[in-house]
Formats: C-alpha cells, structure tokens, sequence
C-alpha cells in the first residue's frame, strides 16, 4: 500500500459540477501538496499546508479550493471547471516544510480529471 | 528565480545499453537536487537527490548523479538500462525544501 492514497483515480465532470478530490497519508508527516500534471508542462505546484495551515497559494484560480482537517487528510475541491483544467492532479506529502532538503516529497498515484 | 531544463523530451535507447538523462539548472544560490521517476499510472517516486558534500549521488534501482556546479548541471546516469526502467524521469530543484521547481521530464523508452 502506498503511503499517499488518492481517490478517485479517474473522474469526468461537467463544467458545471461540484467534485472533491481526497488525498491520505499515512507516514506521520506534517506538509501536504496539491500539484498538477500537465502534458508537456513542468509539474505546477498549486498549495502547500504545513501542520494544518497553508502556507502556499501558487496563483491558482479560485474555482480550486483546498481543505486541510488534519495533516492526514487533503481535499481539492472542485467547481465550475474549464476544460483546461483537465490533467493529472497529484498530492504529495513530506515530514515537514522546514526547507533543510532532508524532507523529500511522497506522491500518491493521482487522479487523472477531465472536464468536459 | 529558480529554473530547471531537461533539453530531452524522449530518450530511446535499446535495452543494457548505458543512459544519460540531462539537467540544467539556474540559481543565484546554493540548491538541492533532486530526480524523480514516474512509471505509468504512478505518481512521482524519489531516485536520488543532492544536498551537499560528494557530488557523485547513488540512488535506487542503478542510476547516480553527478552534481557540475560550475556547468550548473544534474545529469541522471545508469550503466545498463532495463525495460522496466521505462518510465518519466523528472529533474527537480529547490533552495528550500518545500517548493520544488520540476522540469518537463524525460521520457526514458527502452527497447528489448
């Protein structure tokens, strides 16, 4: 079982539909990530919480937003999408945010999203 | 501002043969390096990074690194390639832990 589960691994919305995304860790660490995977585009960093509190917000439009409940749990919530936004969201997790370099990232598997 | 470059979109090469995968970097100031592997329908597993001391960085499965600072460069290298080496390779660097600037990736194809 991988450290970082994501669910669901594919979902199709309307432009018009609500969704969630959620992610879960289960190493015991303290930052969590959302990040989208296009193709042919550098991974783009979009949040970043650390214990709880987000401590980044890469310009990402408004129509994303994340929820952090605990620093197990990472939600992306979803609504009135372009098709644009269709790409593989991923979440990742690290012990923490402190910048030291010995805190590599853990990614989950993804969810591939498309808008329709 | 920080960036990466992986000039190599597509790398394909026949199966026990030596690989190189290429990274440039710019930074105005000291970094870690990172590559990342990606097989398909994973997420972003971590082969080996670099934070400071020896420049020559062992990872998983075979491959190493060679930190150049003075060409600002992270090529990712392995001596004898597999077909399960098949993967996205991602070069990635930070000057703090939590914000990784990724490159575009390289698709590493190995044929039989």
């Amino acid at each position: 079982e991988t450290g970082v589960t994501q669910t669901p691994r594919h979902l199709v919305m309307g432009m018009t539909n609500k969704k969630s995304l959620k992610c879960e860790q289960h190493l015991g660490h303290n930052a969590m990530y959302w990040y989208k995977q296009s193709a042919k585009k550098p991974l783009e960093l979009m949040f970043v919480y650390n214990f709880k509190e987000q401590t980044e917000n890469n310009s990402v439009p408004s129509r994303f937003s994340p929820e952090c409940p605990n620093s197990s749990h990472l939600f992306l919530h979803l609504h009135t999408l372009q098709p644009e936004d269709s790409a593989l969201y991923l979440c990742a997790s690290s012990q923490d945010g402190a910048g030291d370099g010995n805190s590599p990232l853990h990614f989950g598997n993804g969810t591939r999203l498309t808008v329709t | 501002a920080q960036s990466v470059t992986q000039l190599d979109s597509q790398v394909p090469v026949f199966e026990e043969a030596p690989v190189e995968l290429r990274c440039n970097y710019s930074s105005s100031v000291s970094v870690y390096l990172f590559w990342y592997v990606q097989y398909p329908n994973q997420g972003l597993q971590l082969l080996l990074k670099y934070l400071s001391g020896s420049t020559l960085v062992k990872g998983i499965n075979g491959f190493e690194a060679e930190f150049n600072k003075s060409q600002t460069s992270f090529h990712l290298r392995k001596p004898s390639v597999h077909i399960s080496d098949t993967a996205e390779y991602f070069c990635a660097v930070s000057d703090s832990a939590d914000k990784l600037i990724f490159g575009t990736g390289t698709r590493l194809q190995v044929f039989p």
